[in-house]
């Protein structure tokens, strides 16, 4: 299976803030990579797939970045909504692993 | 508009058997795959397995493999996964997505069934 690390595990941030969350795979996986934000009580909802393409109705500061192992997922300017946990999942090869998590959290 | 609306928690006892269902609409059911996708208390997303109604082609991950069955009925646009002997580590939120291809990522997801099994 690849393995996915996500970095930070956790991350406090104000509201306004450029946030940036890594994604490494264990392996090789071109782009196919996609990211997800969680929030309590609510189903994942999809962000960037193929590494940097926006979602439809995703607001455009969501961008995500990176190619082979090493990805981004970058929010330019936090609003409060976007206090929620965030997902990598790549798509390479079955099975299509998830990342842990990164909470991201009002400072 | 594309919908997947899951079915109702479930309550169950370690041994019962157990199938939820997932049911598409808005969008052609037998041209997307639908993918199954767990979340224990307190834990991350787990990647169970995805299954393309069109043909009934399914992938499980080797994690789940012999422990749940995925499946689907094109006539009612329901995906469906089955266990039959529940253990208390079932005890998690499941939901489905639908995905464009067998490089799955999930662009709409369900509400998700909430499944606890305890004696």
């Amino acid at each position: 299976d690849i393995q996915m690390t996500q970095s930070p595990s956790s991350l406090s941030a104000s509201v306004g803030d450029r946030v940036t969350i890594t994604c490494r795979a264990s392996r090789y996986i071109s782009s196919y990579l996609s990211w997800y934000q969680r929030k309590p009580g609510k189903a994942p909802k999809l962000l960037i797939y193929a590494a940097s393409s926006l979602q439809s109705g995703v607001p455009s500061r969501f961008s995500g970045g990176g190619s082979g192992t090493d990805f981004t997922l970058t929010i330019s300017s936090l609003q409060p909504e976007d206090f929620a946990t965030y997902y990598c999942q790549q798509s390479y090869s079955t099975p299509n692993t998830f990342g842990q998590g990164t909470k991201l959290e009002i400072k | 508009e594309v919908q997947l609306v899951q079915s109702g928690a479930e309550v169950k006892k370690p041994g019962e058997s157990l199938k939820i269902s997932c049911r598409g609409s808005g969008y052609s059911f037998t041209s997307y795959w639908i993918g199954w996708v767990r979340q224990m208390p307190g834990k991350g997303l787990e990647w169970m397995g995805i299954i393309y109604p069109g043909d009934s082609d399914t992938r499980y991950s080797p994690s789940f493999q012999g422990q749940v069955t995925i499946s689907a009925d094109k006539s009612t646009s329901t995906a469906y996964l089955q266990w039959s002997s529940l253990k208390a580590s079932d005890t998690a939120m499941y939901y489905c997505a639908r995905g464009a291809s067998s490089s799955w990522y999930g662009d709409y997801w369900g509400q998700g069934t909430l499944v606890s099994v305890s004696s």
